[in-house]
């Protein structure tokens, strides 16, 4: 069974500083990840759409790389600002047209200017 | 195109009650999810359908739980009877074609149940 945990739960950090939040999954056969932004109280808003065959994705300050083989995706964030503030989601397609997504929990992200 | 549209965004109900969530998908996307979120848990998904058909109904917790999708523009996710551990957020997803393309998700309905 596929399971997403995302490291660390919690994270806090000035503004300025460039971060990046971790995501893995126990089964490399995946279709692609994708990456979420929620803010409290909203829906999610999708950020970055990586495939399997691909590597990275890139938007704006956003960067996301994958790594298949390892099981691992992250998410990079330059020169962080306190609108950046909010809970970042990855979520992983199987290996399979059409499955639905499969989340971890999040890490949410507090930028303090 | 205005986005996935869930209704109502809040929903306060007495246990016992029956409660219909609702949900319009992108124009022309062929692909339904409904999810629930709770703190514990995190997102979980219901159900979803491909061309108004369900495909998988495994995360429905139980038979109090059941979703219809009548055409392609409309989809509800009805709880008969509700108790207070369905109170979460249930968000409604859609997608264009299959596992390559990207889900967008509705603002979410907050369920609680007194």
């Amino acid at each position: 069974k596929q399971e997403v945990t995302q490291i660390p739960a919690a994270l806090s950090v000035p503004e300025g500083e460039n971060l990046v939040l971790n995501c893995s999954f126990t089964d490399s056969a995946i279709y692609n990840l994708q990456w979420f932004r929620q803010d409290p109280g909203k829906g999610l808003t999708s950020l970055l759409l990586i495939q399997s065959s691909q590597r990275e994705q890139t938007s704006g300050r956003l960067n996301a790389s994958l790594d298949k083989s390892s099981g691992r995706s992250t998410l990079y964030i330059a020169a962080s600002q306190p609108g950046d503030s909010a809970t970042y989601l990855c979520a992983v397609r199987l290996n399979q047209a059409g499955t639905a997504l499969i989340f971890g929990k999040g890490t949410t992200l507090s930028v303090s200017s | 195109d205005a986005g996935v549209i869930q209704s109502p965004r809040h929903e306060v109900t007495e246990m016992g009650q029956e409660v219909t969530l609702r949900c319009k998908p992108i124009s022309g996307h062929d692909y339904l999810f409904w999810y629930r979120q709770t703190m514990m848990r995190g997102l979980e998904l219901l159900i979803y359908f491909n061309n108004n058909v369900p495909i998988d109904d495994s995360g429905m917790p139980e038979d109090r739980f059941s979703a219809k999708m009548p055409n392609a523009s409309f989809s509800t996710l009805k709880i008969q009877p509700s108790e207070p551990r369905d109170s979460a957020v249930y968000f409604c997803a859609s997608s264009l074609g299959g596992g390559g393309t990207e889900a967008f998700f509705g603002q979410g309905t907050r369920l609680t149940v007194v």
